[in-house]
């Protein structure tokens, strides 16, 4: 119920084109969606998030994407740079609740 | 600045020693956690605390001990107990709202 289940677990993507990571969740409680950015070495970095009453939301080349009737969103990162390169996380929490619930991750690299 | 102090970068145990990372952030944040990242398996939580003199475990405390004395620190001591403590410890807070998780730059540690 409280588990957030990502993929893919690694992605490719070509200088310049989309890079699209899904994730789903079964808790329809959960009403805040964030994704977080990680480099090696480094902590996780929130990046964006979205609340269930939009069904995107875009900040630059960053859009989530979110299906609530299929308990779903997705992150895309549009015209993708080497820079983007690293790790991404989804995650999921409720007001009242006490803990994010991260996915598994997926490492994207960019090909320049 | 604002923000999360984890405290050392890197960490060597031996066999057997108990061993104390540090947790400090100054953001004002009722909840502090602690997590761990071994690679492919993204966060695992370890233990969580929502206010002072008070935490919860989370999915993987065995071998973790935790206090809450102060709001602005959370330590984690990696016991003996823990067989496979080699891993990547991210100390992150929160704030009551249910929004944005901050994240330390981590802590390495290595069993020698």
């Amino acid at each position: 119920q409280q588990q957030v289940k990502q993929s893919p677990q690694s992605l490719i993507v070509q200088k310049g084109g989309i890079s699209i990571i899904n994730c789903a969740y079964e808790n329809t409680a959960f009403d805040y969606f964030p994704w977080y950015q990680q480099f090696p070495g480094k902590g996780p970095a929130l990046l964006i998030a979205i609340r269930p009453d939009v069904s995107e939301k875009k900040e630059g080349r960053f859009t989530i994407s979110f299906n609530k009737s299929a308990k779903q969103f997705s992150l895309h990162i549009m015209d993708s740079q080497p820079g983007d390169s690293a790790t991404y996380f989804c995650a999921a929490s409720w007001e009242g609740g006490n803990k994010l619930v991260f996915g598994a991750g997926t490492i994207l690299r960019v090909k320049s | 600045d604002g923000g999360i102090t984890q405290s050392p970068k890197y960490l060597f145990r031996k066999e057997g020693q108990n061993v104390t990372l540090s947790c400090e952030q100054n953001l004002n944040h009722d909840a502090m956690y602690w997590y761990r990242q071994d690679p492919g398996q993204g966060l695992r939580l370890i233990y969580y605390s929502q206010i002072v003199n008070d935490f919860q475990k989370g999915d993987i405390a065995e071998g973790y001990s935790v206090s809450r004395e102060k709001k602005e620190s959370f330590p984690l001591t990696v016991t003996s107990a823990q067989k496979n403590p080699t891993a990547f410890y991210l100390c992150a807070s929160r704030s009551r709202d249910n929004t944005e998780a901050f994240f330390g730059q981590g802590t390495r540690l290595t069993v020698v």
